[in-house]
């Protein structure tokens, strides 16, 4: 089946670091990627949209410039957290779709982010 | 934008019986529905899902039914197990967006089964 990675598991980072995470689709292309924020016990906020090649689309509310995302290839997507603070916090997931098909998402095993 | 609404956020059953968990979405031009499970700490795991043009559909002890015209669907699970415990999310296919096609999700349902 279609298999998402995303590295690293989980970081710790002082306040005022730049924190980077990828997304890897490993056994498919995936033209779309997703960018979630999970916080405990909550569901899942999109928080942008990225296709290969273009400029990542970003959900109300939620910082371009603070959260970098390249899409460079069609198996890679990454999330950059800039100047990042405690408040950044949380669970980050992406998502992959197969190219080809507009429905299914698979999702990375998230990535744990702590900032002291 | 879509809205989905998902009840009820926990629920607790005995090993071997049912479990319902019903989502209610607001736009009418969405046409797919996912049901994810996610267990602590893991990634959300597609289950099943179903397209606006199935009233049912089912697979083993999982099922799920939509109902376009009350815009709401739902997921059934029978002869519940220990495993089976974990958190469900439903989620709808916004149609707008041109071809991102992103999913809003319901709050999520913590599902206990009791051994």
């Amino acid at each position: 089946g279609a298999v998402v990675s995303q590295h690293p598991s989980w970081v710790i980072c002082k306040s005022g670091t730049s924190v980077k995470i990828e997304c890897r689709s490993l056994d498919f292309q995936a033209t779309t990627m997703f960018w979630y924020r999970q916080f405990p016990k909550q569901s899942l906020m999109l928080m942008a949209t990225s296709n290969e090649g273009s400029k990542a689309t970003y959900e109300q509310g939620v910082e371009k410039d603070k959260f970098l995302i390249n899409h460079a290839s069609l198996t890679l997507s990454t999330l950059t957290v800039t100047s990042a603070h405690p408040e950044d916090s949380s669970f980050y997931i992406c998502s992959a779709r197969t190219r080809g098909r507009t429905e299914t998402q698979y999702f990375g095993p998230g990535t744990r982010l702590l900032v002291l | 934008g879509e809205n989905v609404e998902q009840h009820p956020s926990t629920l607790s059953v005995q090993e071997g019986d049912s479990a319902v968990i019903k989502c209610t979405y607001s736009d009418s031009a969405s046409n797919y529905f996912p049901w994810y499970k996610q267990e602590l700490g893991k990634r959300p795991q597609l289950i099943i899902d179903i397209r606006s043009n199935v009233g049912e559909k089912k697979d083993q002890r999982i099922a799920v039914t939509l109902n376009k015209t009350a815009k709401h669907f739902s997921l059934h699970i029978t002869e519940t197990q220990p495993e089976d415990s974990a958190v469900y999310f439903c989620a709808a296919r916004e149609m707008s967006g041109g071809s991102n096609y992103k999913l809003t999700f319901g709050k999520g349902t913590l599902l206990t089964v009791n051994p």
